[in-house]
């Protein structure tokens, strides 16, 4: 059974500081990773995706990949109001499919 | 760019029968796929359509079928509605390569009572 695992949170963080996010996951022959964004009531929308270890950079969001540990994060630098969402973490097998293995969330709670 | 269209939005429907849910992908876009999104399980996967033939599929019970159009359009049926299906179902598009690089529609909202 493939699983990816995401603290649920709330994870509450002022105005203008980093988010940490984190995720793991079990299948170690996950090939691409993903988060996306999901605002209440609106579908996920996709923030970033890596596919090899290390750092990967789009404005304020840095996600890391560690495939030794099984383990992907999103940091979010310099957190707004609308930062404020549920973040989904989602893995592939890289099989060719564009199925995608999700974990349950994070909720991020920015406050002003 | 028309982005992923999904009809109807909101239903409700009543234990024993059954709903058919419409998807509309990007213009391109070769690859359907299906996720149900409950507050328990999160999102899970249904099945994946490419080029009109289901590629991968998830582990879901027989009554939830589905089909892609030679437009790429797609359709999902879910027949003998239980209560536990109540859920949205979101539509994704992608080119078909594989990449994982999902765009979802804004889902149809299904309740049954």
């Amino acid at each position: 059974q493939k699983e990816v695992e995401q603290n649920s949170g709330p994870l509450s963080v002022p105005e203008g500081a980093i988010a940490s996010l984190n995720c793991t996951y079990s299948d170690r022959g996950s090939q691409s990773f993903f988060w996306y964004r999901q605002y209440s009531g609106k579908s996920p929308e996709l923030i970033m995706s890596i596919y090899s270890n290390g750092d990967k950079e789009d404005g304020r969001f840095t996600a890391q990949l560690n495939k030794a540990s099984q383990y992907v994060s999103l940091l979010i630098r310099d957190s707004q109001p609308s930062d404020s969402a549920t973040y989904l973490c989602a893995v592939t097998s890289g099989s060719g499919y564009s199925t995608l293995t999700f974990g349950k969330g994070t909720m991020l709670l920015v406050s002003p | 760019k028309a982005g992923v269209t999904q009809t109807p939005r909101y239903l409700i429907k009543t234990r024993g029968q059954q709903v058919t849910l419409s998807c509309s992908p990007i213009s391109g876009h070769r690859s359907v796929s299906w996720y149900q999104q409950t507050p328990g399980q999160g999102l899970q996967f249904l099945f994946e359509y490419f080029s009109e033939t289901q590629r991968n599929k998830g582990n879901f019970p027989g009554r939830f079928s589905g089909r892609q159009f030679s437009n790429s359009r797609s359709e999902m049926n879910v027949s003998t509605l239980e209560l536990g299906d109540s859920a949205l179902y979101l539509c994704a598009s992608s080119p078909g390569t594989g990449s994982g690089e999902l765009f979802f529609g804004e889902g149809s909202r299904l309740t049954v009572l």
